[in-house]
């Protein structure tokens, strides 16, 4: 079957840095998203990787090892406004996309 | 974990047809259950949100004549998009929502692609 694992939940403190793993097993791979979702709110896009490596955009980095099924997210120089659950998808071989269960992220002062 | 499941995976039509899109949640009951839209590479878009029993509530900008929804049973919402134009092709996403020890969670689909001839 597919399936992708991330942890339930993470507790970080603001100003420090965060990862947050994702690992995947899916029939083919076209692509692994990265959201982010605030309690009550449609998920905003934070990144998309195709390729193997590391991909910096501000605060937030993903990364991606296709050949260990493996990617994360890492967020640096937390705000208490990054408290939200971030999302993993995988597109599939047929384009489908397959869903981590979200990992809430809490930032405490 | 709950499983939502969304049929067609990926359907082609023709411009001026109505194609119906299901979203079922397989192993729990969704009193909601959201529909979005997502563009290549963009967050998703929330069109609507789905209440079983009760009309959807739209987002502003959404149509609610061309984008028909029904959530019938608390398992099952249908988006209906009534005669598709090609600006219409896209990837949609159902989500529903579902609560459980004290968690208020949503679980996604895994799209539907839409493309409009």
């Amino acid at each position: 079957g597919q399936n992708i694992d991330q942890p339930t939940e993470m507790t970080a403190t603001e100003g420090a840095i965060v990862q947050i793993n994702c690992t995947y097993q899916t029939s083919g791979f076209n692509g692994l998203f990265w959201y982010q979702q605030h309690a009550g709110e449609a998920p905003t896009f934070l990144s998309y990787n195709v390729l193997d490596g590391l991909e910096e955009k501000g605060r937030f980095s993903s990364f991606l090892s296709r050949s260990k099924g493996y990617s994360y997210l890492l967020l640096k120089e937390l705000q208490m406004k990054d408290s939200a659950s971030y999302l993993c998808a995988v597109l599939d071989s047929n384009y489908q996309l397959i869903w981590g269960a979200g990992t809430k992220l809490i930032i405490k002062p | 974990g709950a499983v939502v499941s969304q049929h067609p995976s990926r359907v082609i039509c023709k411009s001026g047809t109505s194609v119906k899109i299901e979203c079922r949640s397989l192993d729990f009951q969704a009193t909601t259950m959201f529909w979005y839209r997502q563009f290549p590479k963009k967050s998703l878009m929330l069109m609507a949100t789905s209440n079983e029993g009760s009309k959807a509530t739209y987002e502003q900008g959404v149509e609610k004549d061309k984008f028909l929804i029904n959530h019938a049973s608390l398992t099952l919402s249908t988006l209906t998009v009534t005669s598709a134009h090609p600006e219409d092709s896209s990837f949609y996403i159902c989500s529903a929502r579902a609560y459980g020890g004290g968690a208020d969670t949503q679980y996604f689909g895994p799209g539907t692609r839409l493309t409009v001839l």
